[in-house]
């Protein structure tokens, strides 16, 4: 059975600081991982999407690796803001056309002003 | 753009009470999910539409039913609440056709049973 998990599940930072959000899971027949950030009371919103081909997605300040063989992936966020503050999910896909996804726990970042 | 709505956002019932939450997205997409959230327990995958007129169990699946009603709408009902359905519950969809596999998330709905 598939399992997935972030490490820390808190993590406060100063501004300006460049950090990592680590996930890993137990299985690396995964479909695609994806990167997710949580505001409070709020759905997900969807940040990074990596297919099971690709080792990394840039986006903006965010870059998500993956490297399968060893079930880990780093979500990396350059110059962090007080608008960062929020959880961040990871996911991964079960291989199958359904894209069903398990969750991690998720880390929740706070970014002192 | 709204993206995947979801009604009602909040719900009190008591034990014993039926309910059904209701989705719908307008990005024309194939497949529809519904998710639990549960402090230290993450997402958990309840039902699943892969494409209109097909439902499967996820995970967490007892006590619940969904319904896809069309491409764009899909519920889930709470025949007889129990206290553990508390929790909020996400809405989401995805297009399988492009292989992107990217999940659009509603806003959730926070169920109360007492």
């Amino acid at each position: 059975k598939q399992e997935v998990t972030q490490i820390p599940a808190a993590l406060s930072v100063p501004e300006g600081e460049n950090l990592v959000l680590n996930c890993s899971f137990t299985d690396s027949a995964i479909y695609n991982l994806q990167w997710f950030r949580q505001d409070p009371g709020k759905g997900l919103t969807s940040l990074l999407l990596i297919q099971s081909s690709q080792r990394e997605q840039t986006s903006g300040r965010l870059n998500a690796s993956l490297d399968k063989s060893s079930g880990r992936s780093t979500l990396y966020i350059a110059a962090s803001q007080p608008g960062d503050s929020a959880t961040y999910l990871c996911a991964v896909a079960d291989g199958g056309a359904t894209n069903k996804l398990i969750f991690g726990t998720g880390t929740l970042l706070a970014v002192q002003p | 753009n709204a993206g995947v709505t979801q009604t009602p956002k909040f719900q009190v019932l008591k034990t014993g009470q039926s309910m059904t939450l209701q989705c719908a997205q307008d990005m024309n997409h194939n497949s529809m999910y519904w998710y639990r959230q549960d402090p230290g327990m993450g997402l958990r995958l309840i039902y699943y539409s892969a494409s209109e007129g097909t439902t499967d169990k996820g995970e967490v699946p007892n006590g619940y039913n969904v319904s896809r009603l069309n491409k764009r709408e899909f519920s889930l009902r709470l025949e007889s609440a129990a206290p553990s359905q508390t929790s909020v519950y996400f809405c989401a969809s995805s297009w399988e056709g492009t292989n992107t596999g990217e999940l659009f998330f509603g806003e959730g709905s926070r169920l109360t049973v007492l």
